[in-house]
């Protein structure tokens, strides 16, 4: 079954400091990913999709995620975070027939 | 953003008693779904439909049913409501565009506390 994993549940960093998110997954064919955020008691917002072509995406909020089908991953990146960035942050496949599965979620916190 | 409300926002309930919550969508797309978010296990999908009276399960859909009557409505409903039930609900929408995985557009939530 398709799944997967992201492996941080809280990261904290510095204002103005670069960030990396890691996102892991298990699919068997060409997949679809997206990066999603949801800010404290708000829907989720697409950041960023990745569905074929080049495999460094870039999105909104100055965020850029990078697919490496070798590794299975599928990394969200900034290279310097505002306040306003601490969210959390859900990776999620394609699972066929419209459907997606989510990874766990990781909390980012911001220090200023 | 996408036009998608859902109704109520928040609600208390009691163990026993029934539930209905609604998703409204002004975009006319294909498919709505249904997640629960908790704690940990990120978003997890309930059931979902892929046009008017069509729906299908999803990972985690005992104790839910469904029911789409119009393109614009899905409503997701506990029949009879238990504390494992308590949840911040999630509907989405997406349109077909024939090929893979879509994106899916995410509602503000429903906060459910099941006493």
């Amino acid at each position: 079954a398709q799944s997967v994993t992201q492996p941080d549940i809280h990261i904290t960093v510095s204002e103005g400091a670069s960030l990396e998110l890691r996102c892991n997954y298990s699919y068997g064919a060409t997949p679809y990913l997206f990066w999603y955020v949801q800010s404290p008691g708000q829907g989720l917002q697409l950041l960023l999709k990745y569905f074929s072509g080049d495999t460094l995406v870039q999105g909104i909020k100055g965020f850029e995620a990078e697919f490496k089908r070798s590794q299975s991953s599928f990394n969200l990146r900034k290279p310097s975070v505002h306040w306003s960035d601490a969210a959390e942050y859900f990776c999620a496949v394609g699972q066929g027939a419209q459907k997606l599965v989510f990874g766990q979620g990781t909390r980012l916190t911001i220090n200023p | 953003d996408a036009g998608i409300t859902q109704s109520p926002r928040h609600k208390v309930t009691e163990t026993g008693t029934p539930v209905t919550l609604r998703c409204h969508q002004t975009e006319n797309h294909r498919y709505m779904y249904w997640y629960r978010q908790d704690p940990g296990h990120g978003l997890r999908l309930i059931h979902y439909s892929y046009g008017v009276k069509d729906t299908d399960k999803g990972e985690v859909s005992d104790g839910y049913s469904v029911s789409r009557s119009k393109t614009e409505d899905f409503l997701l409903t506990l029949e009879s409501a238990t504390s494992s039930q308590t949840s911040v609900y999630f509907c989405a929408i997406s349109e077909s565009s024939g090929g893979g995985t879509d994106t899916q557009y995410f509602g503000p939530g429903t906060r459910l506390t099941v006493l």
